[in-house]
């Protein structure tokens, strides 16, 4: 169990819909990072967010957006969803910059089904 | 950008060892790591090596380190069915927010 918490584990929805995905970083974490996984894809990396703020931007679609709250939980919002964003969404949280490797502890993710 | 590349899949049969292989492209990487994803669950840290290191054991892992060649790679020695996983090769940035990059992950199956 690495600590870090998602909901909800499956979620099948229609093209069109919008959808929460959301994540609770392991104690103390400030960073949070959403990945999505694909089967032609991979791994991407979407976004972080460190103490509340957005620190970087990778592949993520405008349809696409993300938030963390002062207790430091986060949501994925993805709307307008289409039969390509089915996926596996992961967060993953860390520590404080400078601590050690800097080690990504992921959550077991969310299987999204768009139909 | 940043890039990371690894091979796509991987058989061995039970008992020989394994070499999955990553190349990556910042020079300015200061940690590169080994992540285990089991079927159905998330990415777990194995094993990271800092860059100024050519070489990390841990018990039937071994990470090598060719910073000249941006080559990473990983041996496991030993190979069980239990080790049958998707195995990511990261890369940390030395820049701005320390991005981290993920290779597209290796499929080990093993063989009994």
């Amino acid at each position: 169990d690495s600590g870090v918490t998602q909901t909800p584990k499956h979620l099948i929805t229609a093209t069109g819909q919008r959808v929460t995905l959301r994540c609770s970083p392991r104690s103390g974490d400030l960073s949070v990072y959403w990945y999505q996984q694909s089967l032609d894809q991979g791994l991407q990396f979407l976004i972080q967010y460190y103490n509340g703020e957005e620190r970087a931007k990778g592949n993520i679609l405008e349809r696409f957006s993300a938030q963390q709250f002062p207790d430091l939980h986060s949501e994925l919002n993805l709307s307008s969803l289409e039969l390509g964003d089915s996926a596996l969404y992961f967060c993953a949280s860390s520590a404080r910059r400078g601590q050690g490797g800097n080690e990504q502890f992921f959550g077991p993710g969310t299987r999204l089904t768009v139909l | 950008g940043e890039d990371v590349e690894q091979s796509l899949f991987l058989s061995v049969r039970e008992g020989d060892s394994s070499v999955i292989n990553c190349t990556y492209t910042d020079s300015s990487s200061t940690y590169l790591y080994w992540y285990k994803q089991e079927p159905g669950a998330g990415l777990q840290l194995l094993t990271y090596i800092f860059s100024n290191m050519d070489m990390k054991q841990d018990q039937r892992l071994t990470v090598l380190l060719n910073k000249k060649d941006k080559h990473l790679s990983l041996r496991i020695a030993d190979t069980q069915t239990g080790d049958s996983a998707i195995y990511f090769c990261a890369e940390r940035s030395s820049g701005g927010y320390q991005k981290v990059t993920f290779g597209i992950g290796t499929k080990l199956q093993v063989i009994p």
